[in-house]
Parts: structure tokens; sequence; C-alpha cells
């Protein structure tokens, strides 16, 4: 079973407006870690956003936000007032308490087009 | 400035000439990982490394040999490319766990190979 799903392959945002972006997850460590990451077009991995499992607060940074739905094994990305700069690749991952090698699970991706 | 590298950036080889991509972190880092990103798949993890001379077999490893004899680097060595292995491979580091889940990964820029 997918460990990450992404079901949105690509979506247009018209500028200035929110964006959400989709994540489930599957695992039964009580311990993990949800990370967004986005990538444009150069291809370098920038991260976003952190939601630990036990945080009893959804995350910011700055524009984005994490909804963070635990009992749904859900974390949306939210992106407010969408900016050109923001068209991308949109990863979400996460990392178990008990993988070995620090590994981060990725999901599919999303892929975001923000129109003028 | 705490960075990861990787060379070449691209590289077009042929089928079965033995190729090394170089990663190397200035962070001291134990963590070293490689990724490799394939559409709709997400970034998968190859092989990682928890710190020198230890090296275990990540998601997908079969076609790839690493190393870990100096802390900072870790190359990818491929030593009969094929043409699936045509892909956007990433090096990543991070401390080891227990620091803490919100330690996300330091990614290098991504190689972009491709396999005639």
């Amino acid at each position: 079973a997918q460990k990450i799903t992404q079901t949105q392959p690509g979506m247009f945002v018209q500028e200035k407006e929110a964006v959400t972006l989709d994540c489930t997850y599957d695992t039964s460590d009580p311990s993990y870690g949800l990370f967004w990451y986005k990538q444009p077009s150069s291809g370098e991995m920038i991260f976003l956003i952190y939601q630990g499992s036990y945080d009893q607060q959804n995350a910011t940074e700055g524009r984005y936000s994490l909804n963070f739905q635990k009992a749904r094994k859900s974390a949306n990305l939210v992106i407010s007032a969408s900016q050109l700069g923001d068209s991308a690749m949109y990863f979400c991952a996460m990392r178990e308490g008990r993988a070995a090698g620090n590994k981060l699970t990725f999901g599919g991706g999303t892929r975001v087009l923000v129109k003028p | 400035e705490a960075q990861v590298t990787q060379n070449p950036r691209y590289l077009i080889t042929v089928t079965g000439k033995k190729l090394t991509v170089t990663c190397s972190q200035n962070m001291n880092h134990e963590y070293m990982s490689w990724y490799r990103q394939d559409p709709g798949l997400g970034l998968r993890q190859i092989y990682y490394s928890m710190n020198v001379e230890v090296t275990d077999k990540g998601d997908v490893p079969e076609g790839y040999k690493v190393s870990r004899k100096e802390k900072r680097n870790f190359p990818l060595i491929l030593e009969s490319p094929s043409p699936n292995q045509t892909s956007l491979y990433f090096c990543a580091s991070s401390p080891p766990p227990g620091h803490s889940l919100t330690d996300t990964q330091y990614f290098g820029p991504g190689t972009r190979l491709t396999v005639l």
C-alpha cells in the first residue's frame, strides 16, 4: 500500500487565491513527521513546512500552513495568496520514527501552475 | 554556508559505461542518502549511510553501489548503467535520529542522468 498519496497530479490556481494540496498517509508508527517540499523547474528540493505527529497545533510558515487531521491521516498544504513564483511541483513526505536511515517516503507530487 | 554538493549536475552516458556521481556535505552530518526521482513516483531511497563504513539498502538499490570512506562524502556508483536508470538523482544528509524528527534532510541540487 502507498504510504503517501497525493491524488492531484496537477492543478491551476489564480494568482492571489489560496490553494490546498492534498496528502494522505499511512503508518502504524505512533511517532512520525510530515514534510512538504517545493521543487521549482530548476529542480532543487526546498523544504517548506513540518508537522509532527504529536503536535497539537497545525504548523504554519508564512504563507504556508498545514491542515493536519490525524484521525483522517491527512496533512494538506495550504498556500495562501498564491504568487507566480509558487508554480512548482510539491511533494508531501513522511519520516517514521522507526524508519532506518532517516528515510523520507514521498508521494508522487502535485504540479501547481499559478495563472496571472 | 551549509550545503550538499553533487557532481556532475547533468550526465548523458551509454549503457554499460561505469559512472560515479559524487556527493559531499559540509555539515558534519552522520546520515546520508541517495534518492532517485521518477515521474509520478516521487523520490525513492536507493541507499543510505549512518556513518563512515556503515551503509545499507533503501527501497530501490538494484544496479547501484555506494561507499562511505569519509564522513563528508557519499558517492553513488553505477557499475553498468542501463536505460531504466535514467532519472533525477538527489543526495541528502541529516543529523541522526534523536536530535528531532523535525530535522529535515538537506538535499543536494540533483543530478540529471540519461542512459542511452
